[in-house]
């Protein structure tokens, strides 16, 4: 089946440093995929949605020089996190929506914790 | 936009009791339905997913059905294991949608006791 790998799944970072996290499809073309933040008591917050080759697009009131997104292949999305602060801790998951069957194939990543200390 | 609102949590249950979470839903369109779970952790998986009114989605003894006129997607389960504990997200997909993006509600945690 579909799987997307995500990395790292956890780093701890220093107030005022860049984080990257990495999103791959293994074994499927994303044409989209899709960075979500989760918060304390499981609310899950959609961030944006970046589509191959073109800028994502942020959900409002998320912050785009903050959380800089790239899609630069069909397999491959990052999210960059940038001059990171505590308020930044959170849990953060990638989905990729499988080309091919684009009306059902979300497949998620395990997920990374992030803490900035 | 499309919007869920799930039951509040946390559900705690014995193992082998019946479990009912309820979700309703708003939608502009006619959305596809999703159950998802995550498991302590992790990121999402699919649990059951439904397309149209009256379909039942099921899998791993879970079961919800597409229930139009009352914009609603169930999770059921006769019996929990400990297993099952986790969080359950319900959502719906607006096929239309040109970006597709998928949104959730809070989540239920359920936790089951042996």
């Amino acid at each position: 089946g579909a799987v997307v790998s995500q990395h790292p799944s956890r780093v701890i970072c220093k107030s005022g440093t860049s984080v990257k996290i990495e999103c791959r499809s293994l074994d499927f073309q994303a044409t989209t995929m899709f960075w979500y933040r989760q918060f304390p008591k499981q609310s899950l917050m959609l961030m944006a949605t970046s589509n191959e080759g073109s800028k994502a697009t942020y959900e409002q009131g998320v912050e785009k020089d903050k959380f800089l997104i790239n899609h630069a292949s069909l397999t491959l999305s990052t999210l960059t996190v940038t001059s990171a602060h505590p308020e930044d801790s959170s849990f953060y998951i990638c989905s990729a929506r499988d080309r091919q069957y684009a009306n059902y194939g979300y497949t998620f990543g395990s997920g990374t914790r992030l803490t900035v200390v | 936009g499309d919007s869920v609102t799930q039951m509040e949590g946390p559900v705690t249950l014995s193992e082998e009791a019946f479990l009912t979470i309820n979700c309703t839903y708003t939608a502009t369109g006619y959305p596809s339905l999703f159950w998802y779970v995550q498991y302590p952790g992790e990121g999402l998986q699919l649990l059951l997913k439904a397309t149209k009114a009256d379909d039942k989605g099921s899998n791993k003894g879970f079961e919800a059905t597409y229930r139009k006129e009352t914009t609603s997607f169930h999770l059921e389960k006769g019996s929990v294991q400990v297993s099952d504990s986790a969080v359950y997200f319900c959502a719906p997909f607006d096929r239309g949608s040109t970006l597709g993006r998928l949104y959730f509600g809070r989540g239920t945690q359920l936790t089951v006791w042996p």
